[in-house]
């Protein structure tokens, strides 16, 4: 089955620094890559997605990239603020079934 | 807004208990899931299912069952609870055809003593 690896399992950064985390997934059918993000005692979220055919997606301070070839994709946070504090999630889906990465404590720093 | 509702926010059964666990969703999705959430491990599919009656087995299915008699609800089932079934479930749901996003409900918080 797929297998999603995601790193850095924890991360601190301070306010208005950038954030990057990334996941890799084996399964090569796999087409769409949300992120979720959980913030402390609430549910997951999607903060943005990205689908296999689109290599590159933002939302203002939020980005996604895709690297087929290599199989990983990464969230990308710039001029981060308190607020962006949680846990985030990658996840993969192939054909039917979803797999999720094991989640980054992100913390930033005021 | 797209609304998941689970049965309990926390749980506290004895070993060997039955245990059913509810979620119910009230925007017609066809798609719904099963997750177990514990520290250092992230979501772990325990079962989905993607139509009234269907599941289909995820990761982690040993020692649960799914029931979906009806569209809007998916319920998780503990045959015979056990301590290591100790976590944080979370439920959600998605639109399907071809829609992902998936809409997680609040979780519920089970200790089995």
């Amino acid at each position: 089955g797929e297998n999603v690896e995601q790193h850095p399992s924890t991360l601190s950064v301070q306010e208005g620094d950038s954030a990057v985390i990334k996941c890799t997934y084996s399964d090569s059918a796999s087409n769409y890559f949300p992120w979720y993000k959980q913030e402390l005692g609430k549910r997951p979220q999607l903060i943005i997605d990205i689908r296999s055919n689109v290599g590159e997606k933002k939302d203002q301070r939020i980005a996604v990239t895709l690297n087929k070839t290599a199989k990983h994709f990464s969230l990308h946070i710039t001029e981060t603020q308190p607020e962006d504090s949680a846990v985030y999630f990658c996840a993969s889906w192939g054909y039917q079934k979803v797999t999720f990465g094991t989640g980054t404590k992100l913390q930033v720093i005021p | 807004d797209v609304k998941v509702t689970q049965s309990s926010r926390y749980l506290v059964k004895r070993t060997g208990e039955k245990v059913f666990l509810e979620c119910v969703q009230d925007m017609d999705h066809e798609n719904m899931f099963w997750y177990r959430q514990d520290p250092g491990l992230g979501l772990r599919l325990i079962y989905f299912s993607y139509d009234v009656k269907m599941k289909e087995k995820g990761d982690i299915p040993e020692g649960y069952s799914v029931s979906r008699e009806k569209k809007e609800r998916f319920s998780l089932i503990l045959e015979s609870a056990s301590t290591n079934q100790t976590s944080m479930y979370l439920c959600a749901s998605s639109p399907g055809s071809g829609r992902e996003t998936q809409y997680f409900g609040p979780g519920t918080r089970l200790l089995v003593l």
